[in-house]
């Protein structure tokens, strides 16, 4: 069974780095998924962040691009998440989630995390 | 970036009663390689990540319930609960992977009348 489980700071400071991790249960971090990171502002709906692939294969939402970092680890068997110089704006639920992609760019969100929540704060 | 449109924000639907969700996007999400529309529902209950429901917009992921069914094709699709249930109270996304950002609409939230 597929688990994926968040960890990083639930508070960070404004002007810095938000940075979590994603950990992968129940089976390798494999090609043929796009390791994937959305968030959702309290009370507001779901924002694509970006994905990454094994290879090293990234796509970024352009209006995080200049921002954001994700990376595979393999040997670790986890996937991250970097943004840098946060706001306010960007306190959210962040959720990891595996990406099947089943062929010709077809991609679907099958497992997720439970969500880890950051603040922005000072 | 394609634009993900769901109406109507909110609805309430007494038990046993079909509640009807509407999503369009900007452009089409019909891949002609392969006649698959790139779009898929998910659930997300109170306080829980979302959950897969509806695939290549009327396929259901193992598991879901067949009073769940998607419809659509090209750049308007429907989600369908038939015979609304108490544990179906949550907030449904739609979401293409026509490419990248894969965005999601900005939710419906379905409650019990």
């Amino acid at each position: 069974q597929v688990q994926l489980q968040e960890s990083g700071p639930g508070l960070v400071k404004p002007s810095g780095t938000l940075s979590l991790t994603c950990a992968l249960f129940g089976g390798p971090i494999s090609s043929s998924c796009w390791w994937t990171w959305v968030r959702q502002p309290p009370g507001k709906g779901l924002e694509w962040i970006g994905e990454a692939y094994d290879s090293g294969r990234t796509n970024y939402n352009p209006s995080l691009k200049s921002r954001v970092t994700i990376s595979v680890d393999k040997s670790r068997n986890q996937f991250s998440l970097r943004l840098r110089s946060v706001t306010a704006a960007d306190t959210a639920v962040y959720y990891c989630a595996r990406g099947r992609d089943w062929g010709y760019d077809d991609v679907r969100l099958d497992y997720w995390g439970q969500g880890i929540l950051v603040t922005v704060s000072s | 970036d394609i634009v993900m449109t769901q109406s109507p924000d909110s609805l309430a639907v007494s038990l046993g009663e079909r509640a009807t969700i509407r999503c369009r996007s900007s452009q089409s999400v019909l891949y002609s390689s392969n006649n698959k529309n790139y779009l898929s529902w998910y659930q997300q209950r109170p306080g829980q990540p979302p959950k897969l429901l509806i695939y290549w917009a009327s396929t259901r992921e193992s598991g879901v319930p067949d009073r769940f069914s998607g419809s659509g094709s090209g750049t308007d699709f429907t989600l369908t609960i038939s015979g609304l249930q108490a544990e179906d109270v949550a907030v449904y996304f739609c979401q293409h992977s026509y490419g990248t950002p894969r965005t999601f609409g900005q939710g419906t939230v379905v409650e019990i009348k």
